[in-house]
């Protein structure tokens, strides 16, 4: 069965160190994965997907599916990036829009 | 626009008690669905829509029924809550096309059933 998994709860750095949110999957078909961000009193928004190979507030992260691993990376965290951070898999037949999440992880970033 | 909408933002209920949570979008978004965010479980996929008149059961449907007569609202029903449905429920949708598109989040229902 597809899961995904997010081992940390909270991952709580100083401004500027780097960041790696680490997120693992199991999906026995071609995965499409994704990170979505929920700021404070703000809604849950899509923040990457891995077929955009895209690069959002200095975030970046990539699939490799040797590990079955999508870990989001940012090279030097602001206070900003404070969040919840989850992890999402694409699963089922194409064009249904479901997905599975993984529990989340709470970012904190310290001054 | 307004994007996805939610109402109510709160809602207590009592054991046994019916309700509607309140779901719609101006976008024109074919795929809707239903989630449940639960401390420690990340969000679960209750039912989901690909399009009016369609619906079908994700994760964890039980105690919960869904209809879609148009494309821009998608209620949830709770047919007699009970405390294991106290939790905060989110609405999503997404344009048809590619499959993975962006999701769209409403701002959420936070219930407490007592």
């Amino acid at each position: 069965a597809q899961r995904v998994t997010q081992p940390e709860k909270l991952l709580s750095v100083f401004k500027g160190a780097p960041v790696e949110l680490k997120c693992n999957y199991s999906y026995s078909g071609s995965p499409e994965l994704f990170w979505y961000v929920q700021y404070s009193r703000q809604r849950l928004q899509l923040l990457l997907r891995h077929i955009s190979r895209e690069s959002i507030k200095g975030f970046t992260a990539d699939l490799n599916k040797g590990e079955t691993s999508f870990h989001l990376k940012k090279p030097f965290a602001q206070e900003e990036d404070s969040a919840m951070y989850y992890c999402a898999l694409s699963y089922g037949s194409s064009n249904t829009g479901k997905l599975i999440f993984g529990q989340g992880t709470t970012l904190q970033v310290k001054p | 626009n307004a994007g996805v909408t939610q109402t109510p933002k709160f809602q207590v209920l009592k054991t046994g008690q019916s309700m509607t949570l309140q779901c719609a979008q101006d976008m024109n978004h074919e795929y809707m669905s239903w989630y449940r965010q639960d401390p420690g479980m990340g969000l679960r996929l209750i039912h989901y829509s690909v399009g009016a008149g369609i619906t079908d059961q994700g994760e964890v449907p039980n105690g919960y029924n869904v209809s879609r007569s148009t494309t821009e609202d998608f209620p949830l029903r709770l047919l007699s809550a009970a405390p294991s449905q106290t939790s905060v429920y989110f609405c999503a949708s997404s344009s048809a096309g590619t499959s993975g598109d962006t999701q769209y989040f409403g701002p959420g229902t936070r219930l407490t059933v007592l």
